[in-house]
């Protein structure tokens, strides 16, 4: 059973609006969660992350909000580029081991000009 | 400005063959990552290595070995390679409760 779950496979916005890119988790023991961003034939880059003790954390353009009564985050890119076009993942960290990161499915984002 | 360097990139093996892939990290990490990605299920990790010396298994480590041969260079070995193991594989570095950095992947498919 999937612990992080990403439920939008792909997500099609136009350029300069608001890009929201959606991770639920069941695991209430994770305490640190990251975002990555992948282009085709690279790896992941890491991109923004969340302490479970906050709600909220932004890095210029990407803001990752948190709602652990919800068990869900979220990803908030404003203004969307069309170099954001990329498969974006969800990842968590669970207290009960600092060293296994669990990923979510991704959700391909596409930027339109 | 290396990173983590993954060898090789492409690999095509028939059922029952073996090979192991390598990955390097020039960046004093402690732990080591190998993780497969496959269509509709993200990431998942085979196997990772907190320190020198020590290997832990993942959520899939099932026909898959690992060899953490100094603190730079971290290995993953299919004995007896299966279709169900054709998938992309990145190998990763960190900094214990950093974040990950990845290599670029090598892309395996098995026939």
């Amino acid at each position: 059973d999937q612990q992080v779950k990403q439920n939008s496979p792909s997500l099609s916005v136009q350029e300069g609006r608001i890009s929201i890119l959606n991770c639920d988790y069941t695991n209430s023991m994770f305490d640190y969660f990251l975002w990555y961003k992948k282009y085709p034939a690279e790896g992941p880059t890491f991109l923004i992350s969340i302490s479970s003790i906050k709600d909220k954390n932004e890095d210029g353009r990407f803001t990752v909000f948190l709602n652990k009564s919800a068990k869900h985050l979220s990803l908030h890119i404003v203004p969307s580029q069309p170099g954001d076009s990329a498969v974006y993942f969800c990842a968590a960290k669970g207290t009960d081991s600092s060293y296994k990161l669990i990923f979510g499915s991704g959700t391909r984002l596409l930027v339109r000009p | 400005n290396a990173g983590v360097t993954q060898t090789p990139k492409f690999q095509v093996l028939k059922t029952g063959q073996s090979m192991t892939l390598q990955c390097a990290q020039d960046m004093n990490h402690n732990s080591m990552y190998w993780y497969r990605q496959d269509p509709g299920m993200g990431l998942r990790l085979i196997y990772y290595s907190a320190s020198e010396g020590t290997t832990d298994k993942g959520e899939v480590p099932n026909g898959y070995n690992v060899s953490r041969l100094n603190k730079r260079e971290f290995s993953l070995r299919l004995e007896s390679a299966a279709p169900s193991q054709t998938s992309v594989y990145f190998c990763a570095s960190s900094e214990p409760l950093e974040k990950l950095f990845f290599g670029s992947g090598t892309q395996l498919s098995v026939l």
